[in-house]
């Protein structure tokens, strides 16, 4: 079973809400992500949660809260997000080990739309 | 600075023959590359990996050829399907293990029917 869920599956919210986006992965992987991707450009890495703790933040902006409650599930807080935050919100999973093996399984994402 | 970089930004073939896609990267400190395939509105799809100490891996119609001297690596489909439409990233990851995958910019394969 190489499956990541997540939810929603679509998401429209104003500029002052705050709403999360949720991950779970049942594989047993130690490493979870989080990515934004934009129309016809490549998966833009955001956070990276190693043995459920913060290994990776790629400078993103604090109205991006991630959170990771178990070796499972990933959670993805937002808050006063721009239009421009607009995007493809993917979560993957992958198995961490000294052999350097790095394939992540994306889940279907969630499509965001801020107004 | 792109190190992973995808120059077709598109290629189309007939059904049944092969599509190449290519990729070149320029940090000799990453040592496991990915391909990934993608359709529209779904998350990426791994497809194939290769060890920096291989320089071929197959899996049935994929095969991902490594060239270490030349800093590049290709991925062949032999027969194309028109299923196999999609955009297609490689991807890299160096030996500190941090997880982080950098990717190419994509090309978008057409297989026609």
């Amino acid at each position: 079973d190489t499956e990541v869920t997540q939810t929603p599956k679509h998401l429209v919210m104003g500029m002052t809400n705050k709403k999360s986006l949720k991950c779970e992965q049942h594989m047993g992987h130690r490493a979870m992500y989080w990515y934004k991707q934009k129309a016809k450009k490549p998966p833009e890495l955001m956070f990276v949660y190693s043995y459920e703790k913060l290994s990776i933040n790629e400078s993103v902006p604090s109205r991006f809260s991630p959170e990771c409650p178990n070796s499972s599930l990933l959670n993805l807080h937002l808050h006063a997000l721009q239009p421009e935050d607009s995007a493809l919100y993917l979560c993957a999973s992958s198995q961490l080990g000294a052999s350097g093996r790095n394939e992540q399984y994306f889940g279907p994402g969630t499509r965001l739309t801020v107004t | 600075d792109q190190q992973v970089k995808q120059n077709s930004p598109s290629l189309s073939v007939q059904e049944g023959r092969i599509s190449i896609l290519n990729c070149d990267y320029t940090n000799s400190m990453f040592d496991y590359f990915l391909w990934y395939k993608k359709y529209p509105a779904e998350g990426p799809t791994f497809l194939i990996s290769i060890s920096s100490i291989k320089d071929k891996n197959e899996d049935g119609r994929f095969t991902v050829f490594l060239n270490k001297s030349a800093k590049h690596l290709s991925l062949h489909i032999v027969p194309s399907q028109p299923g196999d439409s999609a955009v297609y990233f490689c991807a890299a990851s160096g030996s500190s293990n941090t997880g982080k995958l950098i990717f190419g910019q994509g090309t978008t394969l057409q297989v026609k029917p």
